[in-house]
């Protein structure tokens, strides 16, 4: 059984530009979630994709946009990056309507720095 | 506005002691509460999770408690070991399926 794979797993950008992070879902998994983890704080929840159709979205500006394909594996997507985009983001997967002590499978996460 | 808080940004125990983390949430419409530990470059693994028609569960050297009434959730790893010096996230979900919410972590060292 595989795990959930994220690329790149470092990642410098210039503000402005605009970048790309990728998730391979656990097998047997069909939903996606991101996190954005900044430093000295916990995850916070970006948004979250099933049946290639966003579920779900936090506090995060129209510019974080994602997709989430047929197998299952996703897109992250920033533009115009600002100086504070720069953290870990998260990739987690699941199985929809899962059993609740069956928790989400996170991915180690794409380092991004924007300078 | 944070709805969970981690208020102890680290912890040292010494090996073989019970190491007790804390966590507080606001919102009683809380249906799970779960801790993940997380090492450095790796990405948060989930460690035991707990229902809000519970009190307790247990696996292994971990459980959860969690009280209702003072909207606190606590985990005890009895006896701590070396490896499980870790950052501790405290996470809440509304419903199964959806958008966990993360505290801020709690940094725990476990001396030899």
């Amino acid at each position: 059984e595989t795990g959930v794979t994220q690329s790149p797993t470092h990642l410098i950008k210039t503000r402005g530009q605009q970048v790309t992070l990728r998730c391979s879902s656990q097998s047997g998994h069909n939903t996606v979630s991101w996190y954005q983890q900044a430093l000295g704080q916990g995850p916070q929840f970006i948004f979250q994709y099933y049946r290639e159709e966003e579920n779900g979205r936090g506090n995060f500006p129209p510019r974080f946009s994602g997709l989430q394909f047929p197998n299952y594996s996703s897109e992250l997507n920033v533009n115009a990056l600002e100086l504070d985009d720069s953290a870990l983001y998260l990739c987690a997967s699941s199985l929809r309507y899962r059993e609740p002590d069956y928790g989400y499978t996170f991915g180690s996460g794409t380092r991004l720095t924007v300078v | 506005d944070q709805q969970v808080k981690q208020n102890s940004p680290s912890l040292s125990v010494q090996e073989g002691r019970i190491s007790i983390l804390n966590c507080d949430y606001t919102n009683s419409m809380f249906d799970y509460f779960l801790w993940y530990k997380k090492y450095p470059a790796e990405g948060p693994t989930f460690l035991i999770s707990i229902s809000s028609i519970k009190d307790k569960n247990e696996d292994g050297r971990f459980t959860v408690f969690l009280n209702k009434s003072a909207k606190h959730l606590s985990l005890h790893i009895v006896p701590s070991q070396p490896g499980d010096s870790a950052v501790y996230f405290c996470a809440v979900e509304m419903n199964s399926g959806y958008a966990l919410n993360f505290g801020k972590g709690t940094s725990l060292l476990v001396t030899p």
